[in-house]
């Protein structure tokens, strides 16, 4: 079936630790995103990569890093960095077309990776 | 970042009501989506809306573009208890070949009673 996995599902780590998600689509998508939320918010964007090798900022990048060496695959690592690294963390995928077709700029979202620091 | 008004940020209703929510913004979208999450998962995509003034139907839902291209509604007929969650709008702004980023909404939580 295709689709978003993202792995682990649940991730505890000690403070001072850096923290790698992982995140595979296997829907032939260009674009990947990372997403963070927290208790009763929307999401916020982290990172994104319209295409490998090349990603971008989002809105809260600091503490964060990605990389995009392969099509399906988009790993976000949380620094040590990062002041409040405990967050619900969503990965997603979208298609990117010369011309917008119906569906083709909708991003679909993984089952998430819900990260605790202690 | 700039996150879009969802109004209301909660809602009770009982099986069989009708549901309305809303959701706005300071700037223009040329895409509106909207999503559900279920607790501890990752959003579900309901509906896309590409133009101002569409009215899309998926079932028992129904969701418009408003006019201004500043807001979006979705509506939801004969609720069951299954449609509890969290709704999320999100707009976008694409340009021809650039995979652009969402805003969201901060979220209208819905509960069901029987």
């Amino acid at each position: 079936d295709g689709g978003i996995t993202q792995s682990p599902k649940y991730l505890f780590r000690k403070e001072g630790q850096n923290v790698t998600l992982s995140c595979e689509q296997n829907l032939n998508h260009d674009a990947m995103y990372w997403y963070r939320q927290d208790p009763g918010q929307g999401l916020r964007l982290i990172y994104y990569s319209q295409i490998v090798n090349d990603f971008q900022k989002g809105d809260i990048a600091e503490g964060y890093s990605v990389s995009r060496e392969k099509k399906e695959s988009f790993p976000l690592t949380v620094t040590s960095a990062q002041k409040n690294p405990t967050a619900f963390y969503l990965c997603a995928s979208s298609p990117r077309s010369g011309r917008r077709t119906s569906g083709s700029y909708e991003q679909y979202f993984g089952p998430g990776t819900r990260l605790t620091v202690t | 970042g700039q996150q879009l008004n969802q109004s209301p940020q909660s809602m009770f209703i009982q099986e069989g009501e009708d549901v309305s929510m809303n959701c706005t913004s300071s700037s223009i979208f040329n895409t509106w989506l909207w999503y559900k999450q279920d607790p501890g998962e990752g959003p579900v995509l309901l509906i896309a809306l590409y133009k101002a003034g569409e009215l899309t139907s998926n079932g028992r839902l129904t969701a418009q573009f408003g006019i201004t291209r500043k807001d979006s509604f979705l509506n939801i007929s004969a609720s069951i208890p299954s449609d509890v969650g969290i709704y999320f709008c999100a707009g976008q702004l694409y340009r021809s070949g650039t995979a652009s980023k969402l805003t969201f909404g901060t979220g209208t939580r819905l509960q069901v009673t029987l």
